[in-house]
């Protein structure tokens, strides 16, 4: 069983809708990254967070340490933000390293 | 403020020939690490550095070796290129602490 785990692994949605994409993870961590990859691009940083719910524009991440959950949430979904999401858990030992999800590959259709 | 980069882009070379991945940043980041990614799987830690002359083994080290001289500077060197070592590659750097992740662009690498 993967340390970090991420579900869906694929989700194609239409242009407007509210997208859900979960990370479960099971390792003791300091905090969580969310990440985005534009096919053929690099990875950018979406979010860190280590309690509660962090909001940028229609982006929306939470998280339960209790449950050892979090979710990132897209609003009102446009097809530019079609690209892989990544959630990597930034653990307490291990030398602080990053343990990473599979991946979501989400799609937005027009 | 260029932030993390990382050369070549892309590479091809033949089983057995060596070469380095440069990766560079300037954001005054003690940790940097190399990670590949690879289809259906998360990205997998090569190697870590927490400071100028000090490195470490991550999660699939064999066939890369690494050196952290200044803390700008942390090239990934293989040692002798194996088709499995097809992958891309990514460095990031961060700064102490529970800080955002900066990454680079990523080397496409194909070893025939």
């Amino acid at each position: 069983k993967n340390e970090v785990e991420q579900s869906p692994q694929n989700l194609t949605a239409q242009e407007g809708e509210f997208i859900t994409i979960n990370c479960s993870y099971s390792v003791g961590i300091s905090a969580l990254h969310w990440l985005q990859q534009h096919p053929g691009g690099g990875i950018v940083s979406l979010f860190m967070l280590s309690s509660g719910k962090k909001k940028h524009g229609r982006l929306i991440a939470t998280i339960n340490i209790q449950e050892k959950h979090s979710s990132l949430h897209i609003t009102a979904s446009h097809p530019r933000d079609s690209a892989v999401y990544i959630c990597a858990a930034l653990r307490k030992t291990s030398g602080s390293r990053l343990t990473f999800g599979e991946g979501t590959q989400l799609t937005v259709n027009p | 403020n260029a932030g993390v980069t990382q050369t070549p882009k892309f590479q091809v070379l033949k089983t057995g020939q060596s070469m380095t991945l440069q990766c560079a940043q300037d954001m005054n980041h003690e940790y940097m690490s190399w990670y590949r990614q690879d289809p259906g799987m998360g990205l997998r830690l090569i190697h870590y550095s927490v400071g100028a002359g000090i490195t470490d083994q991550g999660e699939v080290p064999n066939g890369y070796n690494v050196s952290r001289s200044t803390t700008e500077d942390f090239p990934l060197r293989l040692l002798s290129a194996a088709p499995s070592q097809t992958s891309v590659y990514f460095c990031a750097s961060r700064a102490e602490g529970y800080t955002e992740a900066f990454f680079g662009q990523g080397t496409r690498l194909t070893v025939v």
